[in-house]
């Protein structure tokens, strides 16, 4: 069955201050590594992770993947209030039409 | 873009009742579309995959009587919640992946509140 375990699941800091997340994850025939924000409704996309080493970057948020051991990062630098949202990874499957597989997600609060 | 509705965003209902969710991709066709739920603080959990014309394939646990899956178009799925109890009460989030890619678009969500 496939799993992904998302880590820390929540996390407070104050605004300015940079943090990561962590994703580990193992899936059937692995496709790509899958990051979202989530805030008050349906997530929203942020990256798409295929290759290892390949650093994917969109103003403060970035991400890598490390395919050898199944586990990928979400760096967010200067935090502001508004990054407050549940951040979800999913891995995506080969298989069964590229399902994608959740974590259970990290809770981020960023307070002024 | 790829959008995707969803209708209706909220629903009542009282237990025992049968609730229908649609999932439209609007600008799009969809062979394949994902059905999910979402309960408080938690994460999304896939209960099925739609694929158009054919049955749907639940995930293991998910009752295929209560949870009723039709996706009779390329643009169009729906999700009957029948008799439904308190228990089922949670957020239901579609998703639709495009004929030609292998990106999946999410709907705003439907909450269900089942009294």
């Amino acid at each position: 069955e496939d799993k992904v375990v998302q880590s820390p699941l929540s996390l407070v800091v104050h605004e300015g201050d940079t943090v990561t997340l962590n994703c580990s994850y193992e899936v059937t025939n692995f496709r790509s590594l899958l990051w979202y924000k989530q805030e008050k409704k349906a997530p929203t996309f942020l990256f798409m992770l295929t290759s290892s080493g390949i650093e994917k970057k969109s103003g403060r948020l970035s991400s890598i993947l490390d395919k050898k051991e199944l586990f990928s990062i979400l760096n967010i630098t200067a935090t502001q209030t508004g990054d407050s949202a549940i951040y979800l990874c999913a891995g995506r499957s080969g298989t069964s039409y590229g399902k994608l597989t959740f974590g259970q997600g990290t809770i981020l609060t960023v307070h002024p | 873009g790829a959008v995707v509705s969803q209708h209706p965003s909220w629903v009542i209902c009282k237990s025992g009742t049968s609730v229908k969710i649609e999932c439209r991709s609007l600008d799009f066709q969809a062979t394949t579309m994902f059905w999910y739920r979402q309960f408080p603080k938690q994460s999304l959990m896939l209960m099925a995959t739609s694929n158009e014309g054919s049955k749907a394939t639940y995930e293991q646990g998910v009752e295929k009587d209560k949870f009723l899956i039709n996706h009779a178009s390329l643009t169009l799925s729906t999700l009957t919640v029948t008799s439904a109890h308190p228990e089922d009460s949670s957020f239901y989030i579609c998703s639709a992946r495009p004929s030609t890619s292998n990106e999946q678009f999410f709907g705003p969500g439907t909450r269900l509140t089942v009294l």
